[in-house]
């Protein structure tokens, strides 16, 4: 069955230092991924979307890449800050389908 | 401000109890769709409307029935739940359902319904 796997363990990292999140998945063909940022008790915040045929994509301090061959997704924030402490989620999607499919996520925290 | 709004934030009902949970997007958009969230777990897709017409019924039980008036507005009628069903219920619309290659589909999210089954 399709399956999406981000780290269930919480990163802690400090604050300047650049924070690297994973999305793998398995039994999937996607083609674009989204990140999506979500507080406590607040509804995801969509980020980040890359397609299956770009290897890369920036904005500001996140970027996004995407390996096909390897079936993952690294998210990166540079220069982290405090409020950059979130869970950050990410969602598969194939061409022309309706269902987009989201990874558990991963909690992230930045110690000042 | 995400544009899409719910009703109501926090909800406690007991099993037998019927109550509809609200959501109203303000983005202009033609799809609508209802997730589930349950703590530590990934967002559980439970409905899909595009242009009023409901294209996605994952395998939802019926105590769960969804109605969508208009493109703004999508309901979420309960009865009869189960204590499982607790969760934070997610409202979120998109410009519409992507249904051609090469189609994407960001989606805005409302702030959730807190639901406490007894």
């Amino acid at each position: 069955s399709q399956k999406i796997e981000q780290n269930s363990e919480a990163l802690n990292i400090q604050e300047g230092k650049t924070a690297t999140l994973t999305c793998n998945y398995t039994n999937y063909s996607p083609a674009y991924l989204q990140w999506y940022r979500q507080d406590p008790g607040r509804g995801p915040v969509f980020l980040l979307l890359i397609r299956e045929n770009e290897k890369e994509k920036r904005k500001e301090r996140l970027k996004v890449t995407f390996d096909t061959t390897l079936k993952q997704s690294l998210f990166h924030i540079t220069a982290s800050q405090p409020a950059d402490s979130a869970t950050y989620l990410c969602a598969l999607d194939r061409a022309g389908g309706f269902k987009t499919i989201f990874g558990a996520g991963t909690r992230l925290f930045v110690k000042a | 401000e995400t544009g899409v709004t719910q009703t109501p934030r926090h909800l406690v009902m007991g099993m037998t109890n019927k109550k509809s949970l609200k959501c109203e997007q303000h983005l202009g958009h033609n799809a609508m769709y209802w997730y589930k969230q349950s703590a530590k777990k990934p967002l559980e897709l439970m409905f899909v409307y595009n242009f009023k017409e409901q294209t996605e019924n994952n395998s939802v039980p019926s105590r769960f029935s969804p109605e969508c008036p208009n493109s703004s507005h999508l309901f979420l009628h309960l009865h009869t739940l189960q204590p499982e069903d607790s969760a934070l219920y997610l409202c979120a619309s998109s410009q519409e359902a992507p249904q051609r290659l090469a189609s994407y589909n960001e989606q805005f999210f409302g702030p959730g319904t807190r639901l406490t089954v007894l």
